[in-house]
């Protein structure tokens, strides 16, 4: 098997505090993890690369200081969104990519953020 | 970057009948992965294909690298088929980045 877990589900919090979210890959390794955003009725969109022991690589747009990520062993990575505020609500979605004969990424169950 | 477009947006359907998604790309892939995104969010993955055909169950799907889509097949559809279909791709020679497209909402009727 291939199982992700986030935690937590869903998460409401007050416009100011910071959030972390974790990402565990349970039954394989993964020296590479993402993280995505999803809003309503739209695509996922790709946030950040996490590597196992190296800094984070973010995508165009996407502040590195807001949204902290931690890929401190080879099953888990942490998303924190500091000082969160009501835009940054969304889907959050991260994946783990399981290695072998085929790259195959493989999803957790997102986290639901509403900040008020 | 690579492009992945799918069609169509959205599709309603009665139980029992059958469907194509498609997807196309924009350039050569290393990966394409099929996934459905249920009610709940999360994605389900649905086939890693990226040529050639393969079947689980009521679903198959195929590839066909060279021109630059895939398709995937519901046969006999039911009510918890419904959700979005998601295609994604990593561009070959590119990193392990995968790249969406904006998916095919389905919903199955009773």
């Amino acid at each position: 098997g291939a199982v992700v877990s986030q935690h937590p589900s869903w998460v409401i919090c007050k416009s100011g505090t910071s959030v972390k979210i974790e990402c565990r890959s349970l039954d394989f390794q993964a020296t590479t993890m993402f993280w995505y955003r999803q809003f309503p009725k739209q695509s996922l969109m790709l946030m950040a690369t996490s590597n196992e022991g190296s800094k984070a690589t973010y995508e165009q747009g996407v502040e590195k200081d807001k949204f902290l990520i931690n890929h401190a062993s080879l099953t888990l990575s942490t998303l924190t969104v500091t000082s969160a505020h009501p835009e940054d609500s969304s889907f959050y979605i991260c994946s783990a990519l399981k290695g072998g004969n085929t790259d195959t990424q493989y999803f957790g169950p997102g986290t639901r953020l509403t900040v008020l | 970057g690579i492009q992945v477009e799918q069609s169509p947006p959205d599709l309603i359907l009665q139980e029992g009948a059958n469907s194509t998604l498609r997807c196309n790309f924009s350039d050569s892939v290393n990966n394409l992965q099929w996934f459905h995104q249920n009610p709940w969010g999360q994605l389900i993955n649905l086939f890693y294909i990226p040529s050639g055909t393969k079947q689980n169950g009521r679903l198959s799907a195929t590839t066909v690298a060279t021109e630059r889509y895939s398709l995937l097949y519901i046969s006999s559809s039911q009510t918890t088929d419904s959700g979005v279909y998601f295609c994604a791709v990593v561009r070959r020679g590119g990193s392990e980045k995968l790249v969406f497209g904006k998916g095919t909402k389905l919903t199955v009727n009773p």
